[in-house]
């Protein structure tokens, strides 16, 4: 089935430590997000790819830093991780024809120690 | 900016009851609104979504819901309560990104338990 795998599921890291998140997807969709949701919040989305172009939400801190090599891959590059950065870490795609559904991945559960 | 309200922290309902998921939007122009749902350990799965149209929409699992302009609310219903509906449901409010895709704000979701 085509989907959106998020690795890994869980993820410990020391406080100023860097850590990457993966995101790949199998259904060739275009734009690829990412949201950060902390106990009990919304989620909140960090920025965006449309194809190769990056577009970042006025609030994302810049600490959060992301990569797309690829159609298929999309990283969360946090350089220096706080107590604050403990989080579920959505990632979501959606294609250009239907932009409207966002499909979403299990999500990255961020423990920073 | 947009801003979706979800008033009920936690609802608890018993199997076979009806359903009735409250959320309040607050957006400058024509809202494109959805309903998604967190199982736990799972990503978010959407359950339906209003654009225009019928005011009243179907979904996936039997939800459906109800976008009435006048109360800038959209709430989400089910008939008859299963206990496979035990999750977290998010409202949502979609705004069209520059060169595709929607950015989604959220409200922070309520909590739905079943009692057998």
């Amino acid at each position: 089935d085509a989907m959106v795998i998020q690795n890994p599921r869980y993820q410990v890291t020391q406080f100023g430590k860097p850590v990457t998140l993966s995101c790949s997807q199998t259904l060739n969709h275009n734009v690829m997000y990412w949201y950060q949701q902390k106990s009990s919040q919304a989620p909140k989305l960090l920025f965006h790819y449309y194809d190769k172009d990056f577009n970042n939400e006025a609030d994302t801190p810049d600490n959060f830093q992301s990569r797309r090599p690829n159609t298929s891959f999309c990283f969360l590059d946090i350089r220096s991780p706080g107590l604050g950065d403990a989080a579920m870490y959505l990632c979501a795609t959606s294609a250009r024809t239907s932009w409207h559904e966002q499909f979403f991945g299990p999500g990255t559960r961020l423990t920073v120690l | 900016a947009q801003s979706v309200t979800q008033p009920d922290i936690h609802i608890t309902v018993s199997e076979g009851a009806s359903l009735e998921l409250r959320c309040n939007y607050s957006y400058g122009a024509t809202p494109y609104l959805f309903w998604y749902v967190q199982s736990p350990g799972q990503g978010l799965q959407l359950l339906l979504k209003y654009f225009s149209g019928d005011t009243l929409v179907q979904g996936i699992k039997g939800f459906e819901a109800e976008f009435k302009r006048s109360q800038s609310s959209f709430n989400l219903r089910k008939p008859s309560v299963h206990w496979s509906d035990a999750a977290e449901y998010f409202c949502a409010v979609g705004t069209i990104l520059t060169g595709g895709g929607n950015k989604l704000t959220f409200g922070t979701g309520t909590q739905l338990k079943v009692e057998l």
